[in-house]
């Protein structure tokens, strides 16, 4: 079958890293997403991997290892602003999205 | 218009009613989708249409029909609600459904069903 497992919730300090981990299974893999969603927003695009590695982007930096069907979100400098959810999605090989329930990022000052 | 825009942006809905969710986006992509986003639980796709004319079925069509009569538009429709259809409902969109490109999302729908 297909999944996608991410830990429910995290807690983290305002000016720290937090590592997001993400492990997933899907028929076929054509990549590995992470989008950011505030409470009662949308989702929104942070990152896409398909080659294993990481991916820099700013403050946020998105991992993968296909071989362990394992990806990770690192998030450097934490600001009040990132608390949210974080949504780990894995494109299998109909190139449609099996997501992960999210991981809620708490931020404290 | 800019993006994805969906109607209405929050309903409550007695058993049994019909209730069509709109959605419409001016990007001109192809691929559109539906999900239902409940507490404690990923995304679930609805529908999925890769290109005007064409729907297919996701992990949980069950209750539910769409159309895409252009490239525009892709409503939902509820034909007979039942509680548990209680959510909130994401339509999103993607330049090609067959590749890598991320998805766009309108801002929601949250439906009640009494």
């Amino acid at each position: 079958g297909q999944n996608i497992d991410q830990p429910t919730e995290m807690t983290a300090t305002e000016g720290a890293i937090v590592q997001i981990n993400c492990t997933y299974q899907t028929s076929g893999f054509n990549g590995l997403f992470w989008y950011q969603q505030h409470a009662g927003e949308a989702p929104t695009f942070l990152s896409y991997n398909v080659l294993d590695g990481l991916e820099e982007k700013g403050r946020f930096s998105s991992f993968l290892s296909r071989s362990k069907g394992y990806s990770y979100l690192l998030l450097k400098e934490l600001q009040m602003k990132d608390s949210a959810s974080y949504l780990c999605a894995a494109m299998d090989s109909n190139y449609q999205l099996i997501w992960g329930a999210g991981t809620k990022l708490i931020i404290k000052p | 218009i800019a993006g994805i825009t969906q109607a209405p942006t929050s309903q409550i809905l007695a058993a049994g009613r019909r209730m069509t969710l709109r959605c419409t986006q001016d990007m001109r992509h192809n691929a559109m989708y539906w999900y239902r986003q409940d507490l404690g639980l990923g995304l679930r796709l609805i529908h999925y249409s890769n290109t005007a004319g064409t729907t297919g079925k996701g992990e949980v069509p069950d209750g539910y029909s769409v159309s895409r009569a252009n490239t525009d538009d892709f409503p939902l429709t509820l034909a007979s609600a039942v509680p548990s259809q209680t959510s909130v409902y994401f339509c999103a969109s993607t330049p090609d459904g067959s590749s890598y490109n991320e998805q766009f999302f309108g801002p929601g729908t949250r439906l009640t069903v009494l």
